[in-house]
């Protein structure tokens, strides 16, 4: 079946201008999974939905990075007035329920450059 | 703060030797997972251990996780040029969701 698809895969944008990342999870996935990979770095978790469940922003970074999941499906993460410093690859994982323990499936992730 | 301490960061090899990359850290965790990168992809999971001394084999790579649950280790036999990539390990507690990742160590295996 597919997998998790993101989209775009590549995004060049001006500092301080919106951009909007869209991650399509597997279908029947109810958790899924925001983070951020820097160049050399882990990934960095942003954000967790489960279900219905009200989603942990624990991971945000600041007020400018926001997300959404409507339906239970696909999910929007917005970042608002771009910094250089968000510049990364965003990644998004789905994985059949919420847990520590359940394989996450990545998507390919998109690649944001911020000029 | 819990942190995932992975050794060494790069590695460059030749086709057939054999290494290990290791996975550390000071905080207990409920299982370890393994995923490998590669370029331009979103990682895979590779393997996940959950109990202390466990070890698991997958074709010529074999995972440890430590006796404490504190560490873990990933050994690869005759490394080939398609084991290359970017391999992470990650932490996780039982009844929590999120995952603690390592910086990853970069494997290069030359033909």
């Amino acid at each position: 079946g597919a997998g998790v698809s993101q989209s775009p895969s590549n995004k060049v944008t001006e500092k301080g201008k919106d951009v909007e990342l869209r991650c399509d999870p597997i279908s029947g996935h109810t958790a899924l999974y925001w983070y951020r990979q820097s160049l050399g770095q882990g990934l960095e978790f942003l954000i967790y939905f489960q279900g219905n469940s009200a989603p942990d922003k624990s991971g945000l970074p600041s007020d400018r990075f926001s997300a959404e999941r409507t339906g239970g499906s696909v999910s929007t993460l917005t970042i608002q007035r771009t910094q250089q410093e968000d510049s990364a690859v965003y990644l998004c994982a789905s994985s059949r329920e919420g847990g520590a323990h359940y394989e996450q499936y990545f998507g390919p992730g998109t690649r944001l450059t911020v000029t | 703060t819990q942190l995932l301490e992975q050794s060494p960061q790069f590695l460059s090899i030749q086709e057939g030797e054999n290494l290990t990359v290791y996975c550390n850290s000071s905080s207990v965790f409920s299982s370890l997972q393994w995923y490998r990168q590669e370029p331009g992809e979103g990682p895979v999971l590779l393997v996940t251990v959950v109990t202390g001394g466990e070890v698991k084999k997958l074709k010529r790579l074999t995972f440890q996780f430590g006796d404490a649950r504190k560490d873990s280790s990933l050994h690869i036999t005759a490394a080939q040029p398609g084991d290359t990539g970017l391999y992470l390990c990650a932490g996780g507690h039982t009844g929590g969701f999120k995952t603690i990742f390592g910086a990853g160590t970069r494997l290069f295996v030359k033909a």
